[in-house]
């Protein structure tokens, strides 16, 4: 069964500290792993897309990695600051038959910057 | 371009009820993908829409049922309520293929009675 698992599942921090979030999966055929920032009562929007030769991925303030090998990403923040405050979901994307994919999403981890 | 736009954003309705969820994909996709997501929980795989054809399905019962129209867009029923379906619905649409990014909605809050 295909499965994300992230950890913690909550996070408190102070603005300005750095933080990292952890992603494992067991999906297959796996194509690519993406970490999505949700805030409340929204949709989530994509941070970063990595496949399977990529493992490290920045978006601004945002570094992913990933190793294929164990299955693992994380999600590194740096120099955090209040907007920051959302769940960070990892979605692994598995290959489907006839071009389509199917994605599984972890329950997210739940990050608050606090002053 | 307006992005992915689902209706109603919030929708309040009784056990044993049917409602429909609406969904425009963002300009130039073909392919939009419905998700349940309960509070405190990540998003779950309902269906997945292409050329007007289910072609994926998650774990999800018979009550739920969808369609997608020539304009690429899409609806979502559910029939037949139940307490546990009150959720946030999310549409996403994306390009067919594999690394294609899907773009999500807003997301529609329904709560059941």
């Amino acid at each position: 069964k295909n499965q994300v698992e992230q950890s913690p599942q909550s996070l408190i921090i102070l603005e300005g500290k750095n933080c990292t979030l952890q992603c494992n999966y067991t999906v297959s055929p796996f194509s690519n792993l993406r970490w999505y920032k949700q805030d409340t009562g929204r949709g989530p929007v994509s941070l970063t897309i990595m496949t399977f030769s990529e493992n490290t991925k920045s978006n601004g303030r945002y570094t992913a990695t990933l190793d294929a090998d164990t299955k693992q990403s994380s999600l590194h923040i740096t120099a955090s600051q209040l907007s920051d405050s959302a769940s960070y979901i990892c979605v692994v994307t598995a290959r489907w038959g006839g071009g389509g994919n199917k994605l599984t999403f972890g329950t997210g981890t739940q990050l608050k910057v606090e002053l | 371009d307006a992005g992915v736009t689902q209706s109603p954003t919030h929708l309040i309705k009784t056990r044993g009820q049917q409602v429909t969820l609406r969904c425009s994909p963002k300009s130039g996709h073909d392919t939009v993908s419905w998700y349940q997501q309960a509070l405190g929980q990540g998003p779950q795989f309902i269906f997945q829409y292409y050329e007007e054809e289910e072609r994926q399905r998650g774990n999800f019962p018979d009550r739920f049922s969808g369609h997608q129209f020539p304009n690429y867009s899409s609806e979502l029923n559910v029939n037949a309520l139940l307490l546990g379906d009150s959720a946030l619905y999310l549409c996403a649409s994306s390009l067919r293929g594999d690394h294609n990014e899907q773009f999500f909605g807003p997301g529609t809050r329904l709560t059941v009675l």
